[in-house]
Formats: C-alpha cells, sequence, structure tokens
C-alpha cells in the first residue's frame, strides 16, 4: 500500500481539463515537492513536472499545483496522446526514502 | 543529453544475486548534488522505488528492501550498480536507473527485465 495516495483512474473527452490528485502528510508532501511521471503503455516513465516546473518537452498544457499535503496534476486541454498512468513521488523526511503514489490511469473518452 | 543504460542478467533462479549496472553517459556521476538510484516495476503493478545513492557513498534504501539491497558507485567507470540478494519471483520486474535531485527523477534508464523462475 502507497504512502502517497492517488486515484485509481481519471477520464475526461479531448479537450476537457482534467485533474489529478496525490496526498501524502506533514512527512512528505507537506515538506518536499512532488514529481509527477507519465507512463504511455508500460513503457519508460517520463517525467513531466517537477514541483511546478515543467519538464524539457513537455507542453504547457500540464500544470502543477500543491496545498498542505495534497498535490495535483491537471492537464488543460486533454489530447488523445495524455492516456497513460501518472506516478506523483516525492521524499520522506521520516523514512528517509522515495515514496511513489500508486498511479493514476488517464483515460480519454 | 544524459543518457543511462541498465545491463545484466535477464534470467536469475530463486535465491540467486541479481546484479545490475547503469552505464551514465553525458554526464558525471560525481556531478553534486544528484542521486543516482534504482526504481523497478513488477508486471502488471506501479513503481517500487529501491534505493538511491550520492557519488559520495551515502545510500538510502527502500525499508522493506533494505536488508537485501547494495547499490554502489563506480566513478573510474561512471556506473552505479545493484545487488539484490536472494531472489524470489516477486523481485521479477522491469529495473530502471535513474538521477534524481532530491525529491524528484530527472531522468529514466530505458529499463530492463529480469525474471526469476526455476
Amino acid at each position: 500500500q502507497s504512502v502517497l495516495t492517488q486515484e485509481a483512474s481519471v477520464s475526461g473527452t479531448v479537450g476537457q481539463k482534467v485533474t489529478l490528485s496525490c496526498s501524502g502528510d506533514s512527512n512528505n508532501i507537506g515538506s518536499y515537492s512532488v514529481g509527477w511521471y507519465q507512463q504511455i503503455s508500460h513503457g519508460v516513465p517520463k517525467t513531466v513536472m517537477f514541483g511546478n516546473s515543467l519538464s524539457s518537452g513537455i507542453p504547457d498544457r500540464f500544470s502543477g499545483s500543491e496545498s498542505g499535503t495534497t498535490a495535483y496534476l491537471t492537464i488543460s486541454g486533454l489530447q488523445p496522446e495524455d492516456e497513460a498512468y501518472y506516478y506523483c513521488s516525492t521524499w520522506d523526511s521520516t523514512l528517509s526514502a522515495r515514496l511513489f503514489g500508486g498511479g493514476t490511469k488517464v483515460t480519454v473518452l | 543529453q544524459l543518457q543511462l543504460q541498465e545491463s545484466g542478467p535477464g534470467l536469475l533462479k530463486p535465491s540467486e544475486t541479481l546484479s545490475l549496472t547503469c552505464t551514465v553517459s553525458g554526464g558525471s556521476v560525481t556531478t553534486d548534488s544528484f542521486l543516482w538510484g534504482w526504481t523497478r516495476q513488477p508486471p502488471g503493478k506501479g513503481l517500487e522505488w529501491i534505493g538511491d545513492i550520492f557519488y559520495s557513498g551515502t545510500a538510502y534504501y527502500n525499508p522493506s528492501l533494505k536488508s537485501r539491497v547494495t547499490i554502489s558507485v563506480d566513478t573510474s567507470k561512471n556506473q552505479i550498480s545493484l545487488k539484490l540478494r536472494s531472489v524470489t519471483a516477486a523481485d521479477t520486474a522491469i529495473y530502471y536507473c535513474a538521477r534524481a535531485k532530491r525529491p524528484w527523477i530527472d531522468y529514466w534508464g530505458q529499463g530492463t527485465l529480469v525474471t526469476v523462475s526455476s
């Protein structure tokens, strides 16, 4: 069971805005910013965002935010190529360990 | 452009030791502030962090794997290595090498599939 909690699945139509969440606690998301990773068809994970910064080559329809112990990844204007699993991750100061969420499957209807 | 390439045996028997190497090109493992580590993904499951290491040798491990794992750095070869002892079928996974600047991973290797089967 992951210490970071993500929705199992989120879906939307082309052009719709969808928001994924990642919930933790004061030892992880409350202390460190979150990275988001995209994995298409069980391929190699790709870094989408770190903190509020887009990784190189990632379109600006992706954005990140954090509030307290929850982080969010928003896709504004969902595209068919965005269909993938998205994982959140950050560091935990108590465990001295990197944590991953269980992943959210984004489906484009 | 930084590139990471994993290598090692793809098939192991239960109780053997998994040994993988990650060769880094386009950058140095001695670059300050970066962690080098391993993450794995069992078939059909999510990502599981194994551990990270600074080039100085300071290492951090997943508590659930700590008793079986060793990660090391070879600065002369610009490589990092993973050893996982006493493997079982549950260790069957794609193993990814990665670079991180805490708390994020910014570069991933292509991954290598390791199967544990008798």
